[in-house]
This record gives structure tokens, C-alpha cells and sequence, in this order.
């Protein structure tokens, strides 16, 4: 059984462009959640997709956006990057909407 | 509705015993604690169900009042590997379903 994993790990842009990341879901999970964890901060709730569908949003504006695809696996786009968006972005997928959640390695992207 | 968790930070020495807690301003669903080292993602320790059903797969324990609306985890006889910062994840009754954690709580193990 393989677990979450996420590409690419590390990732420099700048301000401006924009950056696409990846998570394909542990074996036999349905439901894919994203969050942006800042230094020092816990994890904030970006969105979640379930079957393909987003299921749910957290505080974040509309240039964070995401895709599900039919094998579960899920992207994170962010439009127009700020200096502010400088993180580690986690994927974290589980079997159903609201049990227990595994985390990927995440991406840690810089923004100049 | 972010949960506070208390203490901010902890040192030990090893074998010795800490509590972390975890508090909501609302009535609580469920609470999930993970553990997270430098660099790492977090890992799964436990998740505590109102009702009183728990779910982990390690030598960590924890606690879920709903009625003071807080959870505490347990732990006990430190390990080095123990050293991390854990956080505390909820989700609310009659919230979004999501899970909202709290600011983490920084445990340093020492030898």
C-alpha cells in the first residue's frame, strides 16, 4: 500500500506566475484535502475534493484552485503568486469526507 | 473557530510525562492529534470521537470532554523520538466537516 505522495518537493517562482502542485492519494482513499502551512503555524484548511467534486473551502481567495481526477489523484493551482503564499503545501487524503486524514511529504514553495 | 492549545511549548527529560491540551469555543465532533518534526509532514497519532470512541496506533493516549469542550493527550515515559510539535485538529458539531487546527505545541525530549 503505497501512501500520499506529492510533487514536485521543493519550488522557487516569483511574484506574479503561476505554480501547479500535485498529490496522488493512498490506495483506496476518495477524499483529498489541501493545506498551506505557514512557518510555525498549524495547517490551514484550503479546500477538499471528494470524487471529484470540491467539497468544502477554507479562507483562501479564488486564484487557489484544484482539481480532482477520476484515479483520486489531485492538483493545487495558485494564480497571480504573492510573497505571502511562500509555504509548505500539504496534501492529505482519506477514506471517507471527515475520518482520519495522512499527510504527504508536501511542497514547500518560496515566492520572490 | 481555531483550537487553543496549551502549553506553547514543553521540554523534558527523557522518561518523564507530559499533557498537551487542546480547547474549542464550540462543541466538538471530533479531534484528531497529529505529530509533526522539523522538515516532516505530520504523522497520525489519534482520533477521538464524541462518544467516547478512539482510534490511534500508538503508545500515546488522550482524552475527549465534551462537555468542557477539550481534549488532552498523554504522554507518558518520553522517548527521544517523542520530540516534535503536535497539533490538535477539530471538527466542530454542526461546522463545515473540516478540520481546523490549532497553533501546535512544541515538545523537546531530552536525553
Amino acid at each position: 500500500e503505497t501512501g500520499v505522495t506529492q510533487s514536485p518537493t521543493h519550488l522557487i517562482k516569483t511574484r506574479g506566475q503561476q505554480v501547479t502542485l500535485r498529490c496522488s492519494s493512498q490506495s483506496g482513499h476518495n477524499t483529498v484535502s489541501w493545506y498551506q502551512q505557514a512557518l510555525g503555524q498549524g495547517p490551514q484548511f484550503i479546500f477538499q475534493y471528494y470524487r471529484e467534486e470540491e467539497n468544502g473551502r477554507g479562507n483562501f481567495p479564488p486564484r487557489f484552485s484544484g482539481l480532482q481526477f477520476p484515479n483520486y489523484s489531485s492538483e493545487l493551482n495558485v494564480n497571480a503568486l504573492e510573497l505571502d503564499d511562500s509555504a509548505l503545501y500539504l496534501c492529505a487524503s482519506s477514506q471517507v469526507r471527515e475520518e482520519t486524514q495522512y499527510f504527504g511529504p508536501g511542497t514547500r514553495l518560496l515566492v520572490l | 473557530q481555531q483550537p487553543v492549545q496549551s502549553p506553547q511549548a514543553v521540554i523534558l527529560r527523557e522518561g518523564e510525562d507530559a499533557v498537551i491540551n487542546c480547547s474549542s469555543s464550540k462543541a466538538l465532533y471530533s479531534v484528531h492529534w497529529y505529530r509533526q518534526k522539523h522538515g516532516e509532514a505530520p504523522v497520525f497519532l489519534m482520533i477521538l470521537l464524541k462518544g467516547g470512541e478512539q482510534k490511534g496506533h500508538e503508545k500515546i493516549s488522550a482524552s475527549f470532554n465534551e462537555k468542557k469542550q477539550q481534549s488532552s493527550l498523554y504522554l507518558t515515559a518520553s522517548q527521544l523520538s517523542y520530540s516534535g510539535t503536535y497539533f490538535c485538529g477539530i471538527i466542530t458539531q454542526g461546522g463545515s466537516e473540516k478540520l481546523v487546527f490549532g497553533k501546535g505545541t512544541k515538545l523537546t525530549v531530552n536525553p
